[in-house]
């Protein structure tokens, strides 16, 4: 079974800062990786898709990067604001076509 | 455009009985899926719907749960027999599907938040 693992669990930074989100997977033949939000009792948004052929997204203060050899993508958010509280969570498509494999999520805290 | 929606928000029911939640996918989307989000853990793959059809339903946990999308539009996930275990959160996503590409982005509905007494 493919794993995807997202360290750490929590974080907690102070406005201004840079955050640095990490996600592991073992899927060595994924299709993409997508980045999600999710606010306390929403659904998640999307927020960047990198596709297996890329090795990186950006959309404003987001930038995603993707490491097919190592099994790694990282999240980068700059200049965090109380707005970006949130969980994050990764999530991979493999050979299972549509079925998205997700990490357990990093919940962020940007105090003021 | 209105996005994916999902009702009901809140379904409390008790042990043994049985529930329906509805998903209703953006217009023009063939795919929908399926996910079971339990607290503290990422959304969990439970049914994958490419037109009416299920394309991967290897994701249901036992033969109480069940899906449907007769007119390859609207989903309803239906659980026999509820047990205390299936409180959770149902997520519903849709995609533009179609042929396998790299740039599927799967879009997610608010969720419901079942709870089994």
């Amino acid at each position: 079974k493919q794993e995807v693992t997202q360290i750490p669990a929590a974080l907690s930074v102070p406005e201004g800062e840079n955050l640095v989100l990490n996600c592991s997977f073992t899927d060595s033949a994924i299709y993409n990786l997508q980045w999600f939000r999710q606010d306390p009792g929403k659904g998640l948004t999307s927020l960047l898709l990198i596709q297996s052929s890329q090795r990186e997204q950006t959309s404003g203060r987001l930038n995603a990067s993707l490491d097919k050899s190592s099994g790694r993508s990282t999240l980068y958010i700059a200049a965090s604001q109380p707005g970006d509280s949130a969980t994050y969570l990764c999530a991979e498509v493999g050979d299972s076509w549509g079925k998205l494999q997700f990490g357990a999520g990093t919940q962020v805290v940007v105090t003021p | 455009g209105a996005g994916v929606s999902q009702t009901p928000s809140n379904k409390v029911t008790e042990k043994g009985k049985y529930v329906e939640l509805r998903c209703d996918p953006i217009s023009g989307h063939t795919a929908l899926y399926w996910y079971r989000q339990s607290l503290g853990q990422g959304p969990e793959f439970l049914i994958y719907f490419q037109g009416t059809g299920a394309a991967d339903d290897s994701g249901l946990p036992n033969d109480r749960f069940f899906a449907v999308r007769p007119e390859g539009s609207v989903s309803t996930l239906k659980i026999q027999r509820t047990e205390r275990g299936d409180s959770a959160v149902y997520l519903c996503a849709s995609s533009l599907g179609g042929q396998k590409t790299t740039t599927d982005t799967q879009y997610f509905g608010p969720g419901t938040r079942l709870t089994v007494l």
